[in-house]
């Protein structure tokens, strides 16, 4: 059974950047698209962006010019950086399996890990 | 880009009552939509992808419905461990929208 576990600091500093890792166990990063996404306390999910196990991206727009994601598929890992953050960053971060490469008829988010708040401090 | 929009952002109701909820898109999406239901404190969980397909688990009492711009998730009859905050998201491969949430609470 495929289980997803984030990690990374809780705290960051204002115009600091933002790390966090997400380690796939129970299964391969092989084969699918693997995204971020976060949610600002109270508020709704906003997608950041997916990485494929070529290496290959793709962001929200929104946030593309501050947000790098890597995959590391030797430890069955990827990675979040989010740069300048600012107080509007604070949220609890989630990472997610999505199975639509290949069969997009499938396509969602069907795996998530428990997610991990990150409040970004002046 | 798409906008999702879910209406209505609450929703009041009670045990046993059917249950709907919309999501529309600022332009065709086909059939490309999924649904999710959150808990406080807890991830996403997937309800139904390409629109009306049930993931494998969840409840038969859930339904999904629509395509192009107009799409509905139905609670045929809710039960109490489905009140919790709903999303519809858009995914066309290169992007991932979601709609704002709606909350299902007890009447």
């Amino acid at each position: 059974q495929v289980q997803l576990q984030e990690s990374g600091p809780g705290l960051v500093k204002s115009s600091e950047t933002l790390p966090l890792t997400c380690t796939v166990s129970g299964g391969s990063i092989s084969s699918y698209y693997w995204s971020w996404i976060r949610q600002p306390p109270g508020k709704g999910l906003e997608w950041i962006g997916y990485i494929y196990q070529s290496g290959s991206t793709n962001y929200n727009p929104s946030l593309k010019s501050r947000v790098t994601i890597s995959v590391d598929t030797s430890k069955n890992q990827f990675s979040l950086k989010l740069s300048s953050v600012t107080a509007a960053d604070t949220a609890v971060y989630y990472c997610a399996r999505d199975r639509s490469y290949g069969d997009p008829e499938v396509g969602a988010f069907d795996i998530w890990g428990q997610g991990t708040m990150v409040t970004v401090s002046s | 880009d798409i906008q999702m929009t879910q209406s209505p952002s609450t929703l009041s109701a009670s045990v046993g009552d059917r249950v709907t909820i919309t999501c529309r898109a600022s332009q065709s999406i086909s059939s490309w939509l999924a649904w999710y239901q959150q808990k406080p404190g807890k991830a996403p969980k997937l309800l139904i992808y390409k629109a009306s397909r049930l993931e494998s688990g969840v409840p038969s009492r859930f339904s999904g419905s629509g395509s192009g711009t107009e799409f509905t998730l139905t609670i045929s009859s809710l039960q109490p461990d489905d009140f919790a905050t709903y999303y519809c998201q858009h995914y066309n491969r290169f992007t991932w929208t979601f709609g704002q949430g709606t909350k299902v609470e007890i009447k």
